[in-house]
């Protein structure tokens, strides 16, 4: 089974400023990677797939970046609306989530 | 308009059986992998079962194979979780997805 773990657990930011959340694979999942964003009381909402592409829709600020084990997050701008919880999820063997990054204001 | 709507959750004792439904529409459910996931109460985000395209092949997380079966009525676009032994810790909001498309929920309590 592919563990997922993710880093930091949680995150305190301003408006502007440029938030970085990495996710790590215990195997090699290649690029089979996704990244979700879930706000209170809602359904995940997919961001990123295939580690990289950004779902059409979905703002540029959001970025993802890594493949094999290592994998990035990026908001390069934080809005107030990225008030959420940020969730990696590996797709190569099975499906396994990383445990969540709450990002919230300063 | 993609709609996913999620039904079938409810309060049952320890041991009991509930049955999911995942009815969608404006999605060809028939060309994609479909799964469950579910959130307990205040924590993340876990995968519990997936079925393949043509319903030939199911996968399910370690805590409930043998309890659970996950099924496919592609004709209908609804997608099932049966699930059976229920215990305290299956408590959650158990969400029907593929990717991008997921409902909204439907909310499972075991409790006595």
């Amino acid at each position: 089974e592919i563990q997922m773990t993710q880093s930091p657990s949680s995150l305190s930011a301003s408006v502007g400023d440029r938030v970085t959340i990495t996710c790590q694979a215990s195997h090699d999942i290649k690029n089979h990677l996704n990244w979700y964003q879930q706000k209170p009381g809602k359904a995940p909402n997919l961001l990123i797939y295939d580690a990289s592409n950004l779902k059409t829709g979905v703002p540029s600020r959001f970025s993802g970046s890594g493949s094999g084990t290592d994998f990035t997050f990026t908001i390069s701008t934080l809005q107030p609306e990225d008030i959420a919880t940020y969730y990696c999820q590996q797709y190569v063997s099975l499906v396994t989530f990383g445990p969540g990054t709450n990002v919230d204001m300063k | 308009e993609v709609q996913v709507v999620e039904s079938g959750g409810g309060l049952v004792q320890p041991g009991g059986s509930l049955r999911l439904s995942c009815a969608v529409s404006g999605f060809r459910i028939s060309a994609y992998w479909m799964s469950w996931v579910r959130q307990a109460p205040g924590k993340g985000l876990e995968w519990v079962a997936n079925i393949k395209e043509d319903g030939s092949e199911q996968n399910y997380v370690g805590s409930v194979k043998g309890r659970f079966t996950i099924t496919r009525d592609n004709a209908k676009s609804t997608v099932y979780l049966q699930m059976n032994s229920l215990r305290v810790e299956d408590t959650a909001v158990y969400y029907c997805a593929s990717s991008a498309i997921w409902g909204q929920g439907t909310m499972v309590t075991v409790s006595s």
